[in-house]
């Protein structure tokens, strides 16, 4: 069983669409839970980064985390063709410093 | 955030050659950055944790011999490919951690796309 489960997709919606992705994980000592974006053929750029529970608000993006049920999301609002691209969650603990855990990213594309 | 610039963006090669790819941190010293390979619609896969001024530490499974990394300033990593053959095809990427705590946001660079032929 892989440490990050992550839907690979694709996920195709029409602009302005509210998108959910989502992410699940068995490690509990997962602390600190990211977002990256990633276009094709591009480095993965960060788009949110939490430590523990709650939620995470900038812009149209939203970041929550459960560890309750070891389940991490992110929202994008009024979703833009500019938003079309491979989404990754990336999770860490305390002890593993900054070694990161990939999802295997979800493909995303908006529709015009 | 931290700029990370890579070079070169892209390469092809001939198997049995060596190729060398270049990570920097542009605006701020990294005492660690990251080396990690994606194949076509996959996740990131850590190969190595590259420290300043000591050996990188490999990821289980990921021949030390085969990829050398060099970390010999703070803003300046190298992973050398060496006798490249056409199943090391692949997008390598490196990242720097930014910050001194604990745990620090990392912070990719734009990739080098490999092609052994």
């Amino acid at each position: 069983q892989k440490e990050v489960e992550q839907d690979p997709g694709p996920l195709s919606v029409p602009e302005g669409a509210i998108v959910s992705l989502n992410c699940t994980y068995s490690n509990s000592a997962f602390q600190y839970f990211m977002w990256y974006r990633q276009y094709s053929r591009k480095g993965p750029e960060l788009l949110m980064y939490t430590y523990s529970s709650g939620n995470k608000e900038d812009g149209r993006f939203t970041a929550q985390v459960d560890k309750s049920s070891k389940y991490i999301s992110l929202f994008i609002r009024d979703s833009q063709p500019s938003d079309s691209a491979t989404y990754l969650c990336a999770m860490s603990g305390e002890t593993s410093g900054s070694r990161l855990t990939f999802g295997e990213g979800t493909q995303l594309t908006v529709n015009p | 955030g931290a700029v990370v610039s890579q070079h070169p963006s892209w390469v092809i090669c001939k198997s049995g050659t060596s190729v060398k790819i270049e990570c920097r941190s542009l605006d701020f010293q990294a005492t660690t950055m990251f080396w990690y390979r994606q194949f076509p619609k996959q996740s990131l896969m850590l190969m190595a944790t590259s420290n300043e001024g000591s050996k990188a530490t490999y990821e289980q499974g990921v021949e030390k011999d085969k990829f050398l990394i060099n970390h010999a300033s703070l803003t300046l990593s190298t992973l050398t490919v060496t006798s490249a053959h056409p199943e090391d095809s692949s997008f390598y990427i490196c990242s720097t951690e930014a910050g001194q705590g604990v745990h620090n946001e990392q912070f990719f660079g734009p990739g080098t796309r490999l092609t052994v032929l």
